[in-house]
This record gives structure tokens, sequence and C-alpha cells, in this order.
């Protein structure tokens, strides 16, 4: 099974700063790799899918990167509305799809 | 619009059973795969089982291999995950998603807000 580590577990950022995200993998998970962002009370929304392609209707200002173990969600210039907890997930070997324990951003 | 919609959850004593469904319209529900997710109170995201379009095809987590089985009717676009067994640990948000492939990515790009289950004596 792949295990997917994310860092920090809680990032502080100010609105209108940049956001990076960490999510590394145990072993090579290529691009096959989406995240999702999840606010308190809802259920997971998807942003990213393929390392870096964002899905339908999610802002420009998020962006993803990364490939092999090493993968990276870049939210430029945070908003209110960005701060939520982040989880990456793989799909390169499955079952069973493996998420990242979560990063939770949050207000500086 | 598609729409996802979980219900069945609720409080169950530890050996017990439940069965979750999930109602969904705004695609063809033949043609994508589901899965269920959960999510115990205060952690992160635990994928739970996986059915093909076809129903054909099911895989499950270690954690509940042999107590829960998915199921769908496709006449009803209704999804199902039956839980028998069931134990404290269990406990969690239960999350149908669509699960989408394109080119050759997987992603679950449509989720239903999730149906509370609560194992206890």
């Amino acid at each position: 099974e792949i295990v997917m580590t994310q860092s920090p577990a809680t990032l502080s950022v100010s609105p209108g700063e940049r956001a990076t995200l960490s999510c590394r993998a145990s072993q090579s998970v290529y691009i096959n790799l989406a995240w999702y962002q999840q606010k308190p009370g809802q259920a997971p929304r998807l942003l990213i899918y393929g390392a870096s392609t964002r899905a339908t209707g999610i802002p420009a200002r998020f962006s993803g990167s990364g490939s092999g173990t090493e993968f990276t969600l870049t939210i430029s210039s945070l908003q209110s509305e960005d701060f939520a907890v982040y989880y990456c997930q793989q799909y390169n070997d499955w079952p069973p799809d493996t998420f990242g324990q979560g990063t939770k951003l949050e207000i500086k | 619009e598609v729409q996802v919609l979980e219900s069945g959850g609720g409080f169950v004593p530890p050996g017990g059973s439940l069965r979750l469904s999930c109602a969904v319209s705004g695609f063809t529900f033949i043609n994508y795969a589901m899965t269920w997710v959960r999510q115990a109170p205060g952690k992160g995201l635990e994928w739970v089982s996986f059915i093909s379009g076809s129903g054909h095809t099911t895989y499950y987590a270690d954690s509940v291999e042999g107590r829960f089985t998915i199921s769908r009717d496709t006449s009803r676009n209704i999804l199902y995950l039956q839980m028998d067994n069931l134990r404290a640990d269990d406990t969690a948000v239960y999350y149908c998603a669509k699960r989408t492939t394109d080119s050759g990515f997987n992603y679950f790009d449509s989720w239903g807000q999730g149906t509370l289950v609560t194992v206890s004596s």
C-alpha cells in the first residue's frame, strides 16, 4: 500500500499571501495524484487531478505540480474561502486509493 | 447537474448492521464507478470500497473486508453499502463519491454530503 505523507500538518498564512502545501508518496505514483479541499461540515471538493490539472470551476490561483514521489499544491494570494483542510490522494496503485492525513490551512 | 445524496446512517450497537444508500442523478450511472469514503470524527479521509459501473468488480479496504458489501441498482440509480458486524472504529461520516476515469486519470469529482454512522453501546 502506498503511504501518502503531507506536510506541514498545519500552515498559518495571511490573506493575500501564497500557501505551499506538500505531499510525498512512499513510492512513485507518476502524476496519478489528486488534491481535495474540505471545509468544516462539508464534503471534500476536487481541486486538482493528474497532479496539475485543475478541476472544472477551480480558480486559477490553485495550482499543482510534481511527479513521482513529491508533489506541491500552491495557492497564490489566499482568499478567506481558501482556509480549509487539504488532502492529497494517489490513484496510481489501487486498491486502495490512499489519502494523505491532510494539511489544515489556517488564517495567520 | 450531478447530485449525490447519502442516507441510512444512524446509531447502532457493536455487532449490529446498517445499510447505507446513495441516490444519484445528473449523469449516466452505469457509466461510472462509485466509491465509499469515510471520515472518523476529527480524522482524515479513508477509502472504504469501490464498485465498477457494471457492478461486476468490487474492492474493499482491509479494515472492512468480509463485513461490508457494496452494490448498486442501476435501474434506480442507487449505490448501497451493507455494513455488518459493526465495530466502534467504524464510527464515521460515510461519503459516496463518483469516480471518473479520464485519459488514464482517476478522481472523485462528485461527493455527497455524507451520512453519520455511530457504533456504540
